[in-house]
């Protein structure tokens, strides 16, 4: 069992590129969620989606986008990449959004630096 | 607003015993979590407290205190692999997980 699968590992990019990052989980999880890390920063929201077919913004959702067509696959869009953009980015499943079923498994993250 | 206070780096030594803190201000509480981070890889899960009062899980115990907004987590018998990031996460009243900016622990032979 795979578990959460991100790719790509790394990516550099230029400024005002547009990027995907893909995010897959075979562990049929109901809620998806996408973060950045940065140094000295704890972990901050970006996007989630607690059920297939629907989305919600979370801390930081400017500049970027997410769709989730189905249960599996949950990408994250940069329209527009800007160099402040630049972080780790990690996504993570849960079997649901609400108590113990929140225990959030993360995928091994994306390394992203735009210049 | 919301908030989760940690040290930001802790040194210990190895077989030694480490408790690292964690203050907490959500809007409603579902919950506290702590996961553990090695450098470079990604956070995993070591324990999820609702309820006040200490849950053991082998060498790991945490510990949570509501009416303080306070937990801790407790490490026994130190290994080196136990040099980590240790991050303290609450979960507020629409299940989203606040994070505080982790522990860096240090473990010396």
């Amino acid at each position: 069992i795979a578990g959460i699968t991100q790719a790509p590992t790394s990516q550099i990019l230029a400024a005002g590129r547009r990027m995907t990052l893909r995010c897959t989980q075979d562990m049929r999880h109901n809620a998806m969620y996408w973060y950045r890390q940065d140094l000295g920063l704890g972990l901050r929201l970006i996007h989630y989606s607690n059920t297939a077919g629907t989305t919600g913004k979370g801390e930081v959702p400017d500049g970027y986008s997410v769709s989730r067509a189905n249960t599996d696959d949950f990408p994250l869009t940069l329209a527009s990449a800007v160099p402040s953009q630049t972080s780790v980015y990690f996504c993570a499943s849960s079997e649901s959004a609400g108590g113990a079923k929140n225990i959030q498994y993360f995928g091994a993250g994306t390394r992203l630096s735009v210049l | 607003g919301q908030n989760i206070d940690q040290p930001t780096e802790m040194t210990a030594t190895e077989g030694a015993i480490v408790q690292i803190n964690c203050t907490y201000q959500t809007s409603g509480f579902n919950g506290l979590f702590w996961y553990q981070q090695h450098a470079g890889e990604a956070p995993t899960f070591l324990s999820y407290n609702v309820l006040d009062g200490l849950e053991e899980k082998g060498r790991f115990s945490s510990f949570l205190s509501r009416s303080k907004g306070y937990s801790y987590l407790l490490l026994k018998e130190l290994q080196m692999k136990d040099s980590a990031s240790y991050l303290c996460a609450g979960m507020d009243s629409n299940y989203q997980l606040i994070w505080g900016a982790g522990t860096k622990l240090i473990i010396k032979p």
